[in-house]
């Protein structure tokens, strides 16, 4: 079966930039979703597509993905930003969820 | 804006089956695919299954044996039943929705924690 492999966190000071992760074979060849879930909420779409964003996400959320990793970059990240991070993609006709990655912001 | 809120037991036995129930506050039931996910306690997001605008149903095989998802247009809901529970299956479940097959998951419910325990 299909996997994705995330970072279990990453650490960010207030206004630089995150980079978090996503590792799968041939990731590029898929096209990769990224969701954001604060403590005690449900996840909320963040990028879709690789590179798309909702309509009511800032700017400052953007992702990529080629090769075998998906990325996920937050810009100028804010302390509101502080959340648990999940990739994921389709396999065939199966959803995969990546592992998810904790973003501190310090 | 569409929402959609899970609702059903919270606590359910060891071998009984599970049985939750996500309602669709706009009518556009038919329209979209539908999906469940569930998130144990502390842990990360596992994809239970869809069931897609045309009827048709698609499960996590790991889970495919003990699921059945299906839609009620009358009734603007879509629901759950996973059999033979264990502990394992204590989770905080959610149904969110799919624009079309293949897609993200654009709107999530509140989520609601089912418990296995006897």
């Amino acid at each position: 079966s299909y996997e994705l492999t995330q970072p279990p966190s990453v650490s960010v000071s207030p206004g630089q930039t995150a980079s978090i992760t996503c590792s799968g074979d041939k990731l590029g060849n898929k096209h990769a979703c990224w969701y954001q879930q604060k403590p005690g909420q449900s996840p909320q779409l963040v990028i879709y597509q690789d590179t798309k964003r909702p309509s009511g996400i800032p700017e400052r959320f953007s992702g990529s993905n080629s090769g075998n990793t998906a990325t996920l970059t937050i810009s100028g990240t804010q302390a509101m930003d502080e959340a648990d991070y999940y990739c994921q993609v389709w396999d065939s006709t199966n959803v995969v969820f990546g592992g998810g990655t904790k973003l501190t912001v310090l | 804006q569409v929402q959609v809120q899970e609702s059903g037991p919270g606590l359910v036995k060891p071998s009984e089956t599970l049985s939750l129930t996500c309602t669709v506050s706009d009518g556009s039931i038919s329209s979209f695919s539908w999906s469940w996910i569930r998130q144990p306690p502390g842990k990360g997001l596992e994809w239970i299954g869809c069931v897609y605008y045309s009827g048709t149903t698609n499960y996590n095989p790991s889970l495919k044996s003990r699921v059945t998802m299906s839609v009620d247009t009358s009734k603007a809901h879509f629901s759950l039943r996973l059999s033979s529970v264990t502990a394992a299956d204590t989770a905080v479940y959610y149904c969110a929705r799919l624009p079309s097959v293949s897609d993200r998951f654009d709107t999530w419910g509140q989520g609601t924690l089912v418990t296995v325990s006897s």
